[in-house]
């Protein structure tokens, strides 16, 4: 079926430093959608891209979608204690009216 | 706004119970679904519903069941439970739109399950 690869799985930074994690699929994309799930918690919508090559900021946080929509980016600039948890990709792609969703990056961040 | 309410929170079940995970949306959403998160694992969809009176089948439904008789409950049901079983479980929802694209999905508290 259709998959949405997301990577890397784990990634583990220094506060200060900078994050990025990529969805990649081998079909094009209708949008992609970014959440996150802070420890113990449940997943929460950040943010929708459905046009090819759209960028949005959410302070730290920028979106890309790429050309092609067939992937996508969440950078976080200078990560603080407070962006640790699982960031997850979720898009629509073809005829699949149910969103498809990447396995998650799961983010640490060293005080 | 409630959103979308989720109940239990936390269920200990013995090997062989039966149990319903209670799930509400308010949002008027057509689209519902069900997913297991296991310890450091993405999400696994069990079950979805496109609109009351229609189901399907996710990645992983072996062991469950649901239904879906009006457009704001979509319960979960557990038969005969087995430890492979337990795992935190999220239900959503979300709109289908026009554009062929679903809304951002709302999440539920999530239910953590054991079975011992």
């Amino acid at each position: 079926g259709q998959q949405v690869m997301q990577i890397p799985q784990y990634q583990h930074v220094q506060e200060g430093e900078d994050f990025t994690t990529y969805c990649n699929s081998s079909t094009t994309l209708s949008n992609i959608q970014w959440y996150k799930q802070r420890p113990g918690g449940h997943p929460v919508f950040l943010i929708q891209l459905v046009k090819s090559g759209e960028v949005k900021k959410q302070k730290r946080l920028t979106f890309q979608f790429g050309e092609a929509k067939k992937n996508s980016s969440l950078h976080i600039t200078a990560t603080q204690t407070t962006d640790v948890g699982t960031y997850f990709c979720a898009a629509n792609a073809g005829n699949n009216r149910k969103l498809i969703w990447g396995l998650g990056t799961s983010l640490a961040v060293n005080p | 706004n409630a959103g979308v309410t989720q109940t239990p929170k936390f269920r200990i079940l013995k090997i062989g119970q039966s149990m319903t995970l209670q799930c509400t949306q308010d949002m008027n959403h057509n689209y519902m679904y069900w997913y297991r998160q296991d310890p450091g694992m993405g999400l696994k969809l069990i079950y979805y519903s496109v609109g009351a009176g229609i189901t399907d089948k996710g990645e992983v439904p072996n062991g469950y069941n649901v239904s879906r008789s009006t457009t704001e409950d979509f319960p979960l049901r557990l038969e005969l439970a087995a430890p492979s079983q337990t795992s935190v479980y999220f239900c959503a929802s979300s709109r289908f739109s026009g554009g062929g694209m679903n809304t951002e999905a709302f999440f539920g508290q999530g239910t953590r399950l054991t079975v011992v």
